[in-house]
């Protein structure tokens, strides 16, 4: 099946500053790619999705600003967080779609945040 | 819109009991139906899925069957190990590539 991976599988960082994660397509070239952030003990919310070439659109009450989002080739999405606060703690999970391909996502692993 | 119900959590059996977590779902047009496993500090794996109303999905001893008379995906197992214990996710997608989730439900079996 499709694998997608990110990159780190967990990070520490200092409250202020940024934080990259990576989300990878690793066999096929993903058209879309989906941005999640799960709080403990609940289900994933969707923060934005993000096609090739094209700027991301983010859902309602997820700061485009705070939360950048670079898709940059059909196979690497970046996920940064800015200006890290402990609340953007999180579980931050990455999915991949291809058009044309079976119709569902493809999860990577996640990445654990924890901002001191 | 389109929305997932699941039965909420925890689910507590003991080992080699019988399991059936509920998922109720209403979409527009005719969605694929999935079943997600996360196992406790992972990521989201699939666990099943089916496309078309009365296909099945099975994987690992887990079955659950598309029945669009009563928009349902039920997960089921017939004897559920201590290893299974995780949250389980029910979710669809309809035309486009949007994933609609449920809350998630949390298994825990115990020996």
């Amino acid at each position: 099946g499709a694998v997608v991976s990110q990159h780190p599988s967990w990070v520490i960082c200092k409250s202020g500053t940024s934080v990259k994660i990576e989300c990878r397509s690793l066999d096929f070239q993903a058209t879309t790619m989906f941005w999640y952030r799960q709080f403990p003990k609940q289900s994933l919310m969707l923060m934005a999705t993000s096609n090739e070439g094209s700027k991301a659109t983010y859902e309602q009450g997820v700061e485009k600003d705070k939360f950048l989002i670079n898709h940059a080739s059909l196979t690497l999405s970046t996920l940064t967080v800015t200006s890290a606060h402990p609340e953007d703690s999180s579980f931050y999970i990455c999915s991949a779609y291809l058009a044309g391909g079976p119709n569902e996502q493809f999860f990577g692993p996640g990445t654990r945040l924890t901002v001191l | 819109g389109d929305s997932v119900t699941q039965m909420e959590g925890p689910v507590t059996l003991s080992e080699e009991a019988f399991l059936t977590i509920n998922c109720t779902y209403t979409a527009t047009g005719y969605p694929s139906l999935f079943w997600y496993v996360q196992y406790p500090g992972e990521g989201l794996q699939l666990l099943l899925k089916a496309t078309k109303a009365d296909d099945k999905g099975s994987n690992k001893g887990f079955e659950a069957t598309y029945r669009k008379e009563t928009t349902s995906f039920h997960l089921e197992k017939g004897s559920v190990q201590v290893s299974d214990s995780a949250v389980y996710f029910c979710a669809l997608i309809t035309g486009g590539n949007m994933l609609t989730f449920g809350g998630g439900t949390r298994l825990m079996v115990k020996p």
